[in-house]
């Protein structure tokens, strides 16, 4: 079954510390690839997307993510995190099967003063 | 541009009652779907509803049921309610195409059943 892993459960880093926050996913195409943040007590908020194309894409507030084909990755990344970075990072991906979202479990980042 | 509104932002059950959730969509959009948030179970997909059409379900019991109006507004309703319906009830909704899934959050309706 397709699915979405985000390993890491939580991420502890140092203010003005780089980020890098993994996914994977299992399928057989490339699929649309997403990242979303929520903050404590908001709904969801898309950072990027991956449709096809440069498989360096720049989002909002600083980050970027990298579609890698050959490891099924999308790992997402900022060179230095600030303290308003707090919050919960969802990996999703849309299969063209059935357009339906298949979402990580997320990852809680936890920033250091 | 207004977004994702839904209502009520927090309300108290007990169990055995009904509860009914509303969402209203960023104006233009025709997709709406409902996401179930907890603690243990991460983000889990309800259903999503299209132009008043179900096209989607998730893997949830008889007592999640929804609909969708003319003017794309969608509501969410659990009967029965259980302890662990306790949870954030997000809505979501989807603008050009539904497909791309790019979608837009509201804040969430927080469920507590006691």
């Amino acid at each position: 079954a397709q699915s979405v892993t985000q390993p890491d459960i939580h991420i502890t880093v140092s203010e003005g510390a780089s980020l890098e926050l993994r996914c994977n996913y299992s399928y057989g195409a490339t699929p649309y690839l997403f990242w979303y943040v929520q903050s404590p007590g908001q709904g969801l908020q898309l950072l990027l997307k991956y449709f096809s194309g440069d498989t360096l894409v720049q989002g909002i507030k600083g980050f970027e993510a990298e579609f890698k084909r050959s490891q099924s990755s999308f790992n997402l990344r900022k060179p230095s995190v600030h303290w308003s970075d707090a919050a919960e990072y969802f990996c999703a991906v849309v299969l063209d099967s059935n357009y339906q979202l298949i979402w990580g479990a997320g990852t809680k980042l936890i920033i250091k003063p | 541009k207004a977004g994702v509104t839904q209502t009520p932002r927090y309300l108290i059950k007990t169990r055995g009652q009904q509860v009914t959730l509303s969402c209203s969509p960023i104006s233009g959009h025709r997709s709406v779907s409902w996401y179930q948030q907890t603690p243990g179970q991460g983000l889990q997909f309800l259903f999503e509803y299209f132009s008043e059409t179900q096209r989607n379900k998730g893997n949830f019991p008889g007592r999640f049921s929804g609909r969708q109006f003319s003017n794309s507004r969608s509501e969410m309703n659990v009967s029965t309610l259980e302890l662990g319906d306790s949870a954030l009830y997000l809505c979501a909704s989807s603008g050009r195409t539904v497909d791309t899934g790019e979608l837009f959050f509201g804040e969430g309706s927080r469920l507590t059943v006691l």
